[in-house]
């Protein structure tokens, strides 16, 4: 079974603080990503890589940034926490045929 | 997303059939999914069609897909009370492996 672990389920930060956001798979797979997650906004695709060092871009960069060292991790940094970053962000990993998910990071900003 | 749209909502009684819709807009997208999300959970992929495909059929699940008015629909027989969740439609824009999710609509069923 495909593995992809998220640091923590629940988190509460202040603005202002700068967050880092985990996400760990155990499938050696090239591609990852970070979602954030709204109601009724769907899933909106923040950034993603595929392959260490590299990351792309996705809808919604603006406040983020991502770092990918080693190919198992994928990290999410908000630098500076607003209230409108306020969600819950999912990891996931794959390609055409499937993306695994991750249980999700539901990040409250006070 | 806004390249994807589905209705927010849908009521449905135990043992009747489930049909949840949706449009997408980027006619070179090769699969076409439907993922489901049950509380607390990440989202699972239950089932995904070919866009050269008209239908699919997985036991109680039937995916349809009429591409030229780009409308993709599932239909789920039989529905149980565990079938109550979030449910996805996502295209793969562009032919990339980058998803394009709708909005999800949430699967009440009620006894």
């Amino acid at each position: 079974d495909v593995k992809v672990t998220q640091s923590s389920r629940y988190l509460v930060k202040r603005t202002g603080e700068k967050v880092f956001l985990e996400c760990v798979q155990d499938m050696d797979h090239e591609n990852m990503f970070w979602y954030r997650q709204d109601p009724g906004l769907g899933l909106r695709l923040i950034y993603f890589s595929y392959d260490v060092k590299m990351k792309e871009k996705g809808d919604i960069p603006e406040g983020y940034s991502v770092s990918r060292e080693k190919k198992e991790r994928f990290s999410l940094i908000l630098e500076s926490a607003s209230t409108n970053q306020t969600s819950m962000y999912l990891c996931a990993l794959g390609d055409y045929n499937e993306q695994f998910f991750g249980p999700g990071t539901r990040l409250t900003v006070l | 997303g806004e390249d994807v749209e589905q209705s927010l909502f849908l009521s449905v009684r135990e043992g009747d059939s489930s049909v949840i819709n949706c449009t997408y807009t980027d006619s070179s997208s090769t699969y076409l999914y439907w993922y489901k999300q049950e509380p607390g959970a990440g989202l699972q992929l239950l089932t995904y069609i070919f866009s050269n495909m008209d239908m699919k059929q997985d036991q109680r699940l039937t995916v349809l897909l009429n591409k030229k008015d780009k409308h993709l629909s599932l239909r789920i027989a039989d529905t149980q009370t565990g079938d109550s969740a979030i449910y996805f439609c996502a295209e793969n824009m562009r032919n990339d492996y980058k998803l394009s999710f709708g909005a999800g609509t949430t699967v009440t069923v009620r006894a």
